[in-house]
């Protein structure tokens, strides 16, 4: 069974400080996708890396990918308090085509 | 725009009861998934479809049977609800050429 450790599992911090997520597997995975989500709606997607090593940025936002493809992280640098959320890692098989997701974890930021 | 909408948004039933979930979405995706959302177990899959006609078992399907009759639509049914079906319920689509996920809103289920 593929597992995916998201850690920490909450984190709360003050306005312009940065934070990193960990998601962490022994498995290999396709693709990486990490999907952000609010209260009383669905994730939604922020970015899918598919290639060991690499890196994705969306504005304050860096991904990455681990180069054995068993791991990612999340990097905010100099939080906002739109960036409060819950964060989920998932990863993707190419023989099954499913995703598996972390346990997320719950960002507050504060003003 | 396509859309993925999930209803009853809400719903508080009794043990014992037959329940129905819908799911529709408007993507023309072939492949939809259920899933259940409870605190510090993230999202789990229950059962998932790759197309009409075809489902299949997920992490946590016991209890619930998924039918895929048409491409719009996935209904997820818990034959006798038990108290520990209460979650929120999370149907999702997706884009075979990103692998992106489409979530709905939720339906949040509570078992009584």
């Amino acid at each position: 069974t593929q597992l995916l450790e998201q850690s920490p599992q909450f984190l709360s911090i003050q306005e312009g400080e940065n934070l990193t997520v960990y998601c962490n597997s022994s498995s290999v995975f396709s693709s990486l996708q990490w999907y952000r989500q609010e209260p009383g709606e669905g994730p939604v997607l922020l970015v899918t890396v598919v290639t060991g090593g690499e890196v994705k940025k969306l504005k304050r936002l860096t991904f990455q990918f681990g180069d054995a493809r068993k791991d990612s992280s999340l990097h905010i640098t100099a939080a906002q308090p739109g960036d409060t959320g819950l964060y989920l890692c998932a990863g993707g098989s190419s023989n099954t085509g499913k995703l598996i997701f972390g346990q997320g974890t719950t960002l507050q930021v504060k003003p | 725009d396509a859309e993925i909408t999930q209803s009853p948004r809400h719903k508080i039933t009794e043990t014992g009861r037959q329940v129905t979930l819908a799911c529709h979405q408007t993507w023309n995706h072939n492949n939809m998934f259920w899933y259940r959302q409870d605190l510090g177990h993230g999202l789990r899959l229950i059962h998932y479809s790759y197309g009409v006609q075809d489902t299949n078992k997920g992490e946590v399907s016991d209890g619930y049977s998924v039918s895929r009759s048409n491409t719009e639509d996935l209904p997820l049914t818990l034959e006798s609800a038990a108290s520990s079906q209460t979650s929120v319920y999370f149907c999702a689509s997706r884009a075979v050429d990103t692998g992106e996920l489409f979530f709905g809103e939720g339906s949040r289920l509570t078992v009584l």
